[in-house]
């Protein structure tokens, strides 16, 4: 069975400051992982995933396979940043993400 | 494209009832996937289906069970509704069954459900 951890509930941190928020995965597959967000009143929506290597908003996020991270980073961080953000990584069939229990990330004035 | 869309809202049922859940996939997404998520939890795998198939369940009982219409769209149904089933269910749709790299499930705002 796949896990995926995301060990802090709530990171706090002041505008402008660099943000990591935690993601590690449990896959005897091959991983495949994903960032999803969910701002205030707005459903859940992709960040970005590992296989685009992709920035998107200032965020960034790579796969290390030897610690089994895909952690989610952003050098300076913005008020709008405010929001939950969810790891998930996709089966090798392809149908199924399994979540990690989220981050509500608050970025202070 | 309003994306995906589901109905009801919100509803709040007692225990024992049942419910049915809707959801409109974006136009030309063949693939419907169904979440359940627990208030303060990340959204747990329920079903896909594709092309009017069931392709995946994760782990729930069967008193939850769905289908998916010639038009894609689809419904959730739980019986005998358990206190424990109140979550916020969201459903998701994708071009096709299988992932692959341009292949994302985009969600819908989901159908809050309260089981008193």
């Amino acid at each position: 069975a796949q896990r995926v951890t995301q060990p802090e509930k709530l990171l706090s941190v002041f505008k402008g400051a660099p943000v990591e928020l935690k993601c590690n995965y449990s896959y005897s597959g091959s991983p495949e992982l994903f960032w999803y967000v969910q701002y205030s009143r707005q459903r859940l929506q992709l960040l970005l995933r590992h296989i685009s290597r992709e920035s998107i908003k200032g965020f960034t996020a790579d796969l290390n396979k030897g610690e089994t991270s895909f952690h989610l980073k952003k050098p300076f961080a913005q008020e709008e940043d405010s929001a939950m953000y969810y790891c998930a990584n996709r089966n090798n069939a392809g149908n199924m993400l399994t979540f990690g229990g989220g981050t509500r990330l608050m970025v202070k004035p | 494209d309003a994306g995906v869309t589901q109905s009801p809202t919100h509803l709040i049922k007692t225990r024992g009832q049942q419910v049915t859940l809707r959801c409109s996939p974006i136009s030309g997404h063949k693939s419907v996937s169904w979440y359940q998520q627990v208030l303060g939890q990340g959204p747990q795998f329920i079903f896909q289906y594709y092309e009017k198939e069931e392709r995946g369940r994760g782990n729930f009982p069967d008193r939850f069970s769905a289908r998916q219409f010639p038009n894609y769209s689809s419904e959730l149904n739980v019986n005998a509704l358990l206190l424990g089933d109140s979550a916020l269910y969201l459903c998701a749709s994708s071009l096709e069954a299988r992932g692959s790299g341009a292949n994302v499930l985009t969600f819908g705002a989901g159908s809050r459900l309260t089981v008193l």
